[in-house]
């Protein structure tokens, strides 16, 4: 099946740094790629996500990219806010099945 | 709109106790899931639902069953709990496949 590696997994940035989480992933018959945030004690929410026919996705200070042939993603956020603290998790979906990364736990610092 | 709601929202077993855990979504998804979160370990699929009427096992499949009663509801079943099901489950659902899944609120369980 896949497998998907997240990292780091913890990060800690100062307020209005950028942030960058990265996962690889091993089969490519993946082509689905979410990333969804989970505040501390709520439920995971999507924040962005990209297709495999798509090299790179934009939202506002978040954005995702995507190397077909390296099998990697990666989320980037920019200028960092405190509301930005929560745990990440990329995820890569083979057509049947979501598979998730272990997590980055994100804080920013004010 | 509720989306994904579950329920119980915590629960306490005791070793070989049997529970279930309710799911429903108001999207009209065809495929729901159910997964566990432990520290450090993510989200770990256990079963889904690709449509009403179907199951799969996921990649931790050992202890639960699962029944789709109907195309909203989604329920899992612990039928002897055992101290390494303490977790937090989540359910999920998506459109199909293979688009954005949805999650409720989580229930934190422990088997103790």
């Amino acid at each position: 099946g896949e497998n998907v590696e997240q990292h780091p997994s913890t990060l800690s940035v100062q307020e209005g740094d950028s942030a960058v989480i990265k996962c690889t992933y091993s089969d490519s018959a993946s082509n689905y790629f979410p990333w969804y945030k989970q505040e501390l004690g709520k439920r995971p929410q999507l924040i962005i996500d990209i297709r495999s026919n798509v090299g790179e996705k934009k939202d506002q200070r978040i954005a995702v990219t995507l190397n077909k042939t390296a099998k990697h993603f990666s989320l980037h956020i920019t200028e960092t806010q405190p509301e930005d603290s929560a745990v990440y998790f990329c995820a890569a979906n083979t057509g049947n099945q979501f598979y998730f990364g272990t997590g980055t736990s994100l804080t920013v610092i004010p | 709109n509720a989306g994904v709601t579950q329920t119980p929202k915590f629960q306490v077993l005791k070793t070989g106790q049997s529970m279930t855990l309710q799911c429903a979504q108001d999207m009209n998804h065809n495929s729901m899931y159910w997964y566990r979160q432990d520290p450090g370990m993510g989200l770990r699929l256990i079963y889904y639902s690709a449509s009403e009427g179907t199951t799969d096992k996921g990649e931790v499949p050992n202890g639960y069953n699962v029944s789709r009663l109907n195309k909203r509801e989604f329920s899992l079943r612990l039928e002897s709990a055992a101290p390494s099901q303490t977790s937090v489950y989540f359910c999920a659902s998506s459109n199909t496949l293979n688009t954005e899944a949805f999650f409720g609120q989580g229930t934190r369980l422990t088997v103790v």
